[in-house]
């Protein structure tokens, strides 16, 4: 499969925990992108990287949220001392620069 | 930053109907915007784009059509089929803000057979 693939597809977590989520965007693509989605809400832009290097961060990415992209190649997302409000898809997406963006299957967190 | 709004939020049409949602934005420094179908429980998939330099779009019952000076632009689905039921998504994004998109809300399109 060369799409975009992410990891876990299901999370249930207790609140308070740590969890981390893992994106292969497709592998010539070296933009990757993270949005968290709501029920009933479009994509939020959360943060991108442009090969290693993470450039922008949203305002919606508080301080227990981290991203890494140490090679260029996959992502992770990391979300520390969960809370029920974190509850969402994280959705994983990868693109050339000023192309079409491809999504990937997506993480659903669930935080009890 | 940029502000995307979608309407409806539900559209219920016959098969065989024209179903048509538009989008407002509000960075004129958008330049391109993207159409994605979301079937539930699955990934956001792009089924249609337009870029800034251009008006409109048709691929096959699919069409974009863009106003600039408005800011707005819209999806036209011809001859629905109950397989084009699904979550319909606008985004608008721009090479200035590094390709990241800003998504409307959805509108759940139903086709009844």
């Amino acid at each position: 499969d060369t799409g975009v693939s992410q990891n876990p597809r299901h999370k249930i977590t207790k609140r308070g925990q740590n969890v981390t989520f893992r994106c292969d965007p497709i592998s010539e693509h070296n933009r990757l992108y993270w949005y968290r989605q709501t029920l009933g809400q479009g994509p939020e832009f959360l943060t991108y990287f442009q090969n290693e290097a993470q450039l922008e961060k949203s305002r919606l990415l508080s301080d227990r949220f981290s991203a890494e992209r140490p090679k260029g190649s996959f992502s992770t997302l990391e979300i520390q001392r969960t809370e029920q409000g974190d509850s969402a898809m994280y959705l994983c997406a990868s693109s050339y620069p000023g192309y079409e963006q491809y999504f990937g299957p997506g993480t659903r967190l669930t935080v009890t | 930053g940029e502000n995307v709004e979608q309407h409806p939020s539900t559209l219920s049409v016959q098969e065989g109907d024209s179903a048509v949602i538009k989008c407002t934005y509000s960075d004129s420094a958008s330049n391109y915007f993207p159409w994605y179908k979301q079937e539930l429980g699955k990934r956001p998939q792009l089924i249609i784009d337009i870029r800034s330099n251009v008006g409109e779009k048709k691929d096959q019952r699919i069409a974009v059509t863009l106003n600039k000076t408005a800011k707005h632009f819209s999806l036209h689905i011809t001859e629905t089929q109950p397989e084009d039921s699904a979550v319909y998504f606008c985004a608008a994004s721009s090479n200035t803000n590094a390709g990241k998109s800003t998504f409307g809300d959805g509108t759940t399109l139903t086709v009844k057979p």
